[in-house]
């Protein structure tokens, strides 16, 4: 079964940095999503990447994805305390199902 | 926007016990999943229907069962709840039957078993 893994596991920065977090996977996808977690709290969706597309950008957000790699990296411009969370990555088959998170980055902007 | 609502938020049980929870997708939305993330670990993912017909199967327990009815709700029952249950219960809601597209996720249900 594929499987999405978050590298780092952990991420510290100061407020104003840039923070980069990895997400490489095991099988064929159609799809990468990345998620943002506040501690404890529901999953907000921030972007949907498919596997015929090799960047997108949203906001201060920007994600690549290597398919040959199977790999992809959530860039996240101009940290704020406010991005404090976790980040996780998602990836659904081709066949849209075994939708499989991998285990996370927690980052951490300092003020 | 209507969002994905959940209920109850919070649930506490005793071991052995019975548990259901609630979902209720956004309009129009046709699919729905459960997850399961456990105490600093990743969202596991359960199961999901659309069309109230499952469309797959995770890593759900055989003493787990869940439905989508007619107004594409969904429950998840629980039953012998063990304490390894413990958990917080998040149900996404997405259009279309698959993975394809965005899922838009529930504040949860946080279960504790004592």
């Amino acid at each position: 079964s594929q499987q999405g893994e978050e590298d780092p596991q952990a991420l510290s920065i100061q407020e104003g940095e840039n923070a980069t977090m990895n997400c490489s996977y095991k099988t064929s996808i159609n799809n990468l999503q990345w998620y943002r977690q506040n501690s404890g709290r529901g999953l907000v969706h921030l972007i949907l990447i498919r596997s015929n597309e090799r960047e997108k950008h949203s906001g201060r957000l920007r994600v690549t994805l290597d398919t040959s790699k199977k790999s992809s990296s959530l860039l996240i411009t101009a940290s704020r305390a406010a991005d404090t969370a976790s980040y996780f990555c998602a990836t659904g088959d081709n066949y849209g199902q075994n939708f499989v998170f991998g285990p996370g980055t927690r980052l951490s902007v300092l003020p | 926007a209507a969002g994905v609502i959940q209920s109850p938020r919070h649930l506490i049980k005793e071991k052995r016990e019975t548990a259901t929870l609630k979902c209720y997708p956004i309009p129009r939305h046709d699919t729905v999943y459960w997850y399961q993330q456990g105490p600093g670990q990743d969202p596991q993912f359960l199961i999901s229907f659309y069309e109230k017909m499952q469309s797959d199967k995770g890593s759900i327990p055989d003493r787990f069962s869940a439905q989508q009815f007619s107004d594409y709700h969904s429950e998840l029952n629980m039953s012998s709840l063990e304490l390894g249950d413990s958990a917080l219960y998040f149900c996404a809601s997405s259009v279309g039957g698959s993975s394809y597209n965005e899922q838009f996720f529930g504040p949860g249900t946080r279960l504790t078993v004592l």
